[in-house]
């Protein structure tokens, strides 16, 4: 089954302690990104990658890190997390520009 | 940036009930996706249609992209059509980006 696969779904962490959420996808597609969303400010895109090693800001990258060594990996890297970047996450692909874009079934991060 | 604005802001419906949902954007778009967001958060992918008309069981969507804006069509709604429906746009930049609307959430009554 074609989809984009988030983990955790849930994490409920402490302030400073480095976290890793992962993102893979199987459809074999060049981009891919991560948003937050946030109750009033919606969805917002922190990084992109149009690539394996290309990657790129996007709205909101500070305070977040995130790598493209393989096509279906996409990992995003908090590596102080702090209480305002509890949100809800979700990791997505497509096959290239202007494109159907899937999205994972998010990750609910709560920083304390 | 592209304005992406959503109307109505919420919807309360009676089960059996049609709706229309519409999204205006502020500038040609080459992407234009509707996506359902469940209770528990996940973004399904409703229609990918940056122009013309497409049907799916009781939804059906259409953009007519040289005025800039797509509307979604919920006919004989179920409680199980409630959540939150966003459109989101892609304009062909340097960058890669969807922007989102704010979204229109809608409640289906029993």
């Amino acid at each position: 089954e074609a989809q984009v696969t988030q983990n955790p779904r849930y994490l409920i962490t402490v302030t400073g302690k480095k976290l890793t959420v992962t993102c893979s996808q199987n459809m074999n597609h060049e981009y891919m990104s991560w948003y937050r969303q946030d109750p009033g400010l919606g969805l917002r895109q922190i990084y992109y990658s149009m690539n394996v090693e290309v990657t790129d800001k996007g709205d909101v990258p500070e305070g977040y890190k995130v790598s493209r060594k393989e096509k279906r990996n996409f990992p995003l890297i908090l590596e102080s997390p702090s209480p305002n970047q509890t949100s809800l996450y979700f990791c997505a692909s497509s096959l290239g520009r202007s494109t159907e874009a899937f999205f994972g079934q998010g990750t609910r991060l709560t920083v304390v | 940036g592209i304005q992406v604005e959503q109307s109505p802001p919420d919807l309360i419906l009676q089960e059996g009930a049609n709706s229309t949902l519409r999204c205006n954007f502020s500038d040609s778009v080459n992407n234009l996706q509707w996506f359902h967001q469940n209770p528990w958060g996940q973004l399904i992918n409703l229609f990918y249609i940056p122009s013309g008309t497409k049907q799916n069981g009781r939804l059906s969507a259409t953009t007519v992209a040289t005025e800039r804006y797509s509307l979604l069509y919920i006919s004989s709604s179920q409680t199980t059509d409630s959540g939150v429906y966003f459109c989101a746009v892609e304009v062909y930049v340097s960058d890669y980006k969807l922007s989102f609307g704010a979204g229109t959430t809608v409640t289906v009554r029993a």
